[in-house]
């Protein structure tokens, strides 16, 4: 059964840091992993979606990676911000079947100080 | 803009009184799905649907329902809601499924069932 997980729970890091969110998982056979932010209020926004052939995904101050074989992730953001503060979830689809399932994390909450 | 979106975002009822949380979707995509969040377990599959008409249980089905009669509209039902189904609801889109597969949901419906 896959299982995903997120560490830290909770980090708290001053303006300007750049950071990393680790992400592991139990089982190297997924379709892709995605990391999300969750807002209060505000639901679920995709940040990266990464595809089991590929190594790393970038979208402007974020850099994903992935290594499939050691069954880790993680989510490195440059240069942070106080707007970057919510909670960072990663999901993986497991390889197989049309479920369409993501498999989620606990989430990471960050909060970026002033 | 391309979205899904819920309603409503929040919801206070009582045990036993049928209520539908509605979801729609203006990208044409052929997956849909609904997910719960609670403290501790993540978020979790509660129904998929495929396309029109084709719909199937997820992990934590019980004492939900849905339908699919158009592809941009996937409700949820809760005929007879208990208090253990408070959470946080999400409805999650997307256009395939493996490797390509991205994810979009929705802003989230809270509901509390007294």
């Amino acid at each position: 059964k896959q299982e995903v997980t997120q560490i830290p729970a909770a980090l708290s890091v001053p303006e300007g840091e750049n950071l990393v969110l680790n992400c592991s998982f139990t089982d190297s056979a997924i379709y892709n992993l995605q990391w999300f932010r969750q807002d209060p209020g505000k639901g679920l926004t995709s940040l990266l979606l990464i595809q089991s052939s590929q190594r790393e995904q970038t979208s402007g101050r974020l850099n994903a990676s992935l290594d499939k074989s050691s069954g880790r992730s993680t989510l490195y953001i440059a240069a942070s911000q106080p707007g970057d503060s919510a909670t960072y979830l990663c999901a993986v689809m497991n390889y197989g079947g049309a479920t369409n399932k993501l498999i989620f994390g606990t989430g990471t909450l960050l909060a970026v100080q002033p | 803009e391309a979205q899904v979106t819920q309603n409503p975002r929040y919801l206070i009822t009582v045990t036993g009184k049928k209520l539908t949380v509605t979801c729609s979707q203006n990208m044409n995509h052929e997956y849909m799905s609904w997910y719960r969040q609670d403290p501790g377990l993540g978020l979790r599959q509660i129904y998929y649907s495929m396309n029109v008409e084709v719909t199937d249980k997820g992990d934590v089905p019980e004492g939900y329902k849905v339908s699919r009669k158009e592809k941009r509209n996937f409700p949820l039902i809760l005929e007879s809601p208990s208090p253990n189904q408070t959470s946080l609801y999400f409805c999650a889109s997307s256009r395939w499924t493996g490797e390509y597969n991205e994810q979009f949901f929705g802003p989230g419906t809270r509901l509390t069932v007294l």
